[in-house]
């Protein structure tokens, strides 16, 4: 079965340049997550997508941005990247947003590694 | 604010071994609860899926209950294997106006030793 694909997987980037992070969701799925996993830390939620549309926002810097296409993969677009960017990325796809009573889980990509020096 | 409590950080088991790993939460307004298995430097595997109106799901040798006025939930692993050591992550999805992101736990690192 398709799962979610994210590129590039490995990312090293200098201090203050920018980077793009790409999410290709399953097949049908509207809905798209962005996560950040620092070093030993527990997934943190950055925003969500829903058909193209920003569906809801965690604490995500403003030196990030994000967007939905058309084909509903999605880019998370970093600038002026600092040392305590360096985590890996999390995407992830449902085939409806979430509702009460839903069986619906995020399928979750393998992530993109981002190291910023 | 929803919080995300897993008990114990770590844990080390012979092969074997039936496991329990806890999860708590502090805000009961959930659509949902995950458990998750994540291996070193890998991706989020979803092992199980609790609806907030049930109480327990069961795949395999895995067992998951939900106590939602309790804001609890745990995950039993029978006869476990080397196969099994991993980072096992508790996930909530809270209803309400933020009821797209999932807020996680810090996990339990599990070793089972052959």
């Amino acid at each position: 079965a398709a799962g979610v694909i994210q590129s590039p997987r490995h990312l090293i980037k200098e201090k203050r340049e920018t980077a793009t992070l790409k999410c290709y969701p399953i097949p049908r799925h509207d809905t798209v997550y962005w996560y950040q996993q620092g070093p030993g830390q527990d997934p943190q939620f950055l925003i969500s997508f829903y058909e193209k549309m920003q569906s809801d926002k965690g604490s995500i810097p403003d030196r990030f941005s994000a967007q939905q296409f058309s084909d509903y993969h999605s880019e998370l677009n970093m600038s002026s990247l600092e040392l305590g960017d360096s985590a890996l990325y999390f995407c992830a796809s449902s085939p409806r947003p979430p509702l009460a009573g839903s069986t619906d889980t995020q399928y979750f990509g393998p992530g993109t590694r981002l190291t910023v020096l | 604010k929803q919080e995300v409590t897993q008990i114990p950080a770590a844990l080390s088991v012979p092969e074997g071994e039936n496991l329990v790993l806890n999860c708590s939460f502090t805000d009961s307004a959930i659509y949902n609860l995950q458990w998750f298995r994540q291996d070193p430097g890998k991706g989020l595997t979803s092992l199980l899926l609790i609806q907030s109106s049930q109480r327990e799901q069961t795949s395999g040798r895995l067992n998951a209950s939900l106590d939602k006025s309790s804001g609890r939930s745990t995950l039993y692993i029978a006869a476990s294997q080397p196969g099994d050591s991993a980072t096992y992550l508790c996930a909530v999805q809270n209803g309400g106006g933020s009821n797209y992101k999932l807020t996680f736990g810090k996990g339990t690192l599990l070793t089972v030793n052959p």
